[in-house]
């Protein structure tokens, strides 16, 4: 099971920003906090991770809460081209005895208007 | 640098057949593994390969899936005896180390269909 919770679908406006919020209260001190999305017929695409600070990169930035138990991701000018679901992952640390295998939740539709 | 490659992109088979997915890695990556998405469901986690080892196989079904990622050569997704429970989405990753700060890059996914 998915160790996050996101809003199952979002809308946004084109060249607004957009603020997609992750909920994951049973995060441990080690876990990184990863974004991923999905374009419709495409494999996941990575977009940004962080551990405690906030992060910037040239697709999205990354706020982190201070307790760390939710994140934001902020697509700055959302054009027609992020439109995908968006996925906020914990790797389990403990899964299988091995490492970093990404737990996938149900994501957040983001559907962008022009 | 090449992105993760999967072939083949689409493949058919009828039932009791075998289906063999490839998966060749971004260069410099030892760590492989492989999801499963089902139509309309999230992605699932099927099996974590390091070079000619099988590092965890714990979300692969016991029966008639096998994986494997020789010393040389692309990783190998086999399916035997393929049901049509088994049409879905394959995608494969690849990242350079493991651990929760290591990022997968994914291929973009060979599509079974089983009639």
């Amino acid at each position: 099971d998915a160790k996050t919770t996101q809003p199952n679908s979002m809308e946004s406006n084109e060249e607004e920003p957009v603020h997609l919020p992750c909920n994951h209260s049973t995060i441990s001190g080690t876990d990184y906090i990863h974004w991923y999305r999905q374009l419709p017929s495409q494999g996941p695409e990575y977009v940004i991770h962080g551990l405690t600070s906030n992060v910037n990169n040239r697709m999205a930035s990354l706020a982190i809460a201070e307790d760390r138990k939710s994140s934001t991701l902020i697509l700055h000018r959302a054009t027609l081209r992020d439109a995908a679901v968006y996925y906020c992952i914990l790797p389990d640390l403990n899964y299988g005895g091995s490492q970093g295998n990404l737990i996938f939740g149900k994501g957040t539709k983001l559907s962008v208007k022009p | 640098n090449a992105g993760v490659m999967q072939n083949p992109r689409h493949l058919v088979r009828r039932r009791g057949q075998e289906a063999r997915l490839r998966c060749s890695p971004m260069k410099g990556h030892s760590h492989v593994y492989w999801y499963r998405q089902l139509p309309e469901e999230g992605l699932k986690f099927m099996v974590y390969l390091q070079k000619e080892n099988i590092i965890d196989e714990s979300g692969m079904p016991k029966e008639r899936f096998s994986a494997e990622f020789p010393k040389e050569g692309p990783s190998i997704l086999r399916i035997q005896q393929v049901v049509r429970g088994d049409s879905a989405a394959y995608f494969c990753a690849s990242s350079p180390r493991f651990g929760s700060g290591e990022t997968q890059y994914f291929g973009p996914g060979t599509r079974l269909l089983v009639l």
